[in-house]
């Protein structure tokens, strides 16, 4: 199965930082990569596919990059909806598998 | 588009439980679907998923021989049959619509499943 590695596992921020997530691969999977955003209670939301593409809807602070094992978040402009946990997903390989989340928390 | 989770419930290990979803707002039967469930605190974990027509399923291996997937398109509905649970189900199961190697666009709500003596 293909391990997908999230850090940090906790951020703390401000509203306004530039915040970096990163997601490593134990394989390359080209760019067959997901971020979602999740809120407590709640399901989680899309944000980019396929490593840099943002989905429809959401906010162009949100920027994606990366290509074979090595890939990044980036809001720009942390803002207070931001709060959350994300998650990187595999979509090459079955089994299809999410990293471990990253917990966005108020500074 | 909406998905509409259902079926969750309190079993004991070794039971059954059947877990529903309701599609609507777009053409069902063109797309696959998959199930993912998050333990209570824990990650997201992918289940399951079904191919348009049902010819293809695939299973994470956790779950491989004890839950099935399946699909009614006629009735725009998920369905997800878990047997011989264990306490390490335990979870909130939820449907996504699967966009493949592009990801899950669309998620239902979630419904929870715990499996407790």
């Amino acid at each position: 199965d293909i391990q997908m590695t999230q850090s940090p596992s906790t951020l703390s921020a401000s509203v306004g930082d530039r915040v970096t997530i990163t997601c490593r691969a134990s394989q390359t999977i080209g760019d067959w990569l997901a971020w979602y955003q999740q809120k407590p209670g709640k399901a989680p939301k899309l944000l980019i596919f396929k490593a840099s593409n943002l989905q429809s809807g959401v906010p162009s602070r949100f920027s994606g990059s990366g290509s074979g094992t090595e890939f990044t978040l980036t809001i720009s402009s942390l803002q207070p909806d931001d709060f959350a946990t994300y998650y990187c997903q595999q979509c090459d390989t079955y089994p299809l598998t999410f990293g471990g989340g990253t917990k966005v928390e108020i500074k | 588009v909406q998905l509409v989770d259902s079926g969750g419930g309190s079993v004991q290990p070794g039971g059954s439980l059947r877990l529903s979803c309701a599609a609507s707002g777009f053409t069902f039967s063109s797309y696959w679907m998959s199930w993912v469930r998050q333990a209570p605190g824990k990650g997201l974990e992918w289940v399951a998923n079904i191919k348009q027509d049902g010819s293809e399923k695939y299973y994470v291996d956790s779950v491989k021989g004890r839950f099935t997937i399946s699909r009614d398109n006629a009735k725009n509905s998920l369905f997800l049959q878990m047997n011989s649970l264990r306490d390490e189900d335990t979870a909130t199961y939820f449907c996504a619509r699967d966009l493949k190697q592009i990801g899950f666009d669309y998620w239902g709500q979630g419904t929870l499943v715990t499996v407790s003596s």
